[in-house]
């Protein structure tokens, strides 16, 4: 079956725009996760979504960073009023909800430059 | 203290040797330990998970958990040229909802 997908895969765009980042979970994964990894650094966790649940969303740096997501599908990731230190690579990551079986599958990511 | 650690590295070992990788981690309610691999400008994928105390053998990996020490490494056994990328560190609390990343070592396999 087809893989987590993100779109754009590369987003240009000016300091103090906002955008938009699209992620599509694996079908049937109750979980999903948005990570941020700056250039050669680790994973760094935004927020995470898990059924119905209220969202984790712990990991968000900033009020400019929000995240949605409609169901157990699609997910936005928004930033406001961008800054050059978001620039980074956005991954997502969609896992099965089992108890100690939390293997995440991730999308390609959306490199963002903040110019 | 960072919740997962990790020896950013490099690590560089030759061809055919044994790649040691090592991650310890804060939270002692942690019950899953998981090891991922990034190859520069992908995305991780997993190798290997582990959840009891002991060892856990898969073709020419090996993920040890030590929860008394808070401890977990992978071994890979005759490392290839392939294997050279970062290898990322997870741990998951208990009903693996959240899981944190270490920032990973960066292995070098010298041919």
């Amino acid at each position: 079956g087809a893989g987590v997908s993100q779109s754009p895969s590369n987003k240009v765009t000016e300091k103090g725009k906002d955008v938009e980042l699209r992620c599509d979970p694996i079908s049937g994964h109750t979980a999903l996760y948005w990570y941020r990894q700056r250039l050669g650094q680790g994973l760094e966790f935004l927020i995470y979504f898990q059924g119905n649940s209220a969202p984790d969303k712990s990991g968000l740096p900033s009020d400019r960073f929000s995240a949605e997501r409609t169901g157990e599908s699609v997910s936005t990731l928004t930033i406001q009023r961008t800054q050059q230190e978001d620039s980074a690579v956005y991954l997502c990551a969609s896992s099965l909800e089992l108890a100690g079986a939390d293997t995440q599958y991730f999308g390609p990511g959306t490199r963002l430059t903040v110019l | 203290q960072k919740e997962v650690e990790q020896n950013s590295g490099p690590l560089s070992v030759p061809e055919g040797a044994i790649a040691s990788l090592n991650c310890t981690y804060s939270d002692r309610g942690s019950q899953s330990f998981f090891w991922y691999r990034q190859y520069s400008g992908k995305s991780p994928e997993l190798i290997m998970f582990i959840y009891s105390n002991g060892d856990k053998e898969d073709g020419r990996f090996t993920a040890q958990l030590n929860k008394a020490s808070q401890y977990v490494s992978l071994l890979i056994r005759d490392s290839q040229p392939s294997d050279s990328a970062t290898y990322l560190c997870a741990v998951s609390s208990a009903g693996g909802f959240k899981t944190i990343f270490g920032a990973g070592t960066r292995l070098f396999v010298k041919a």
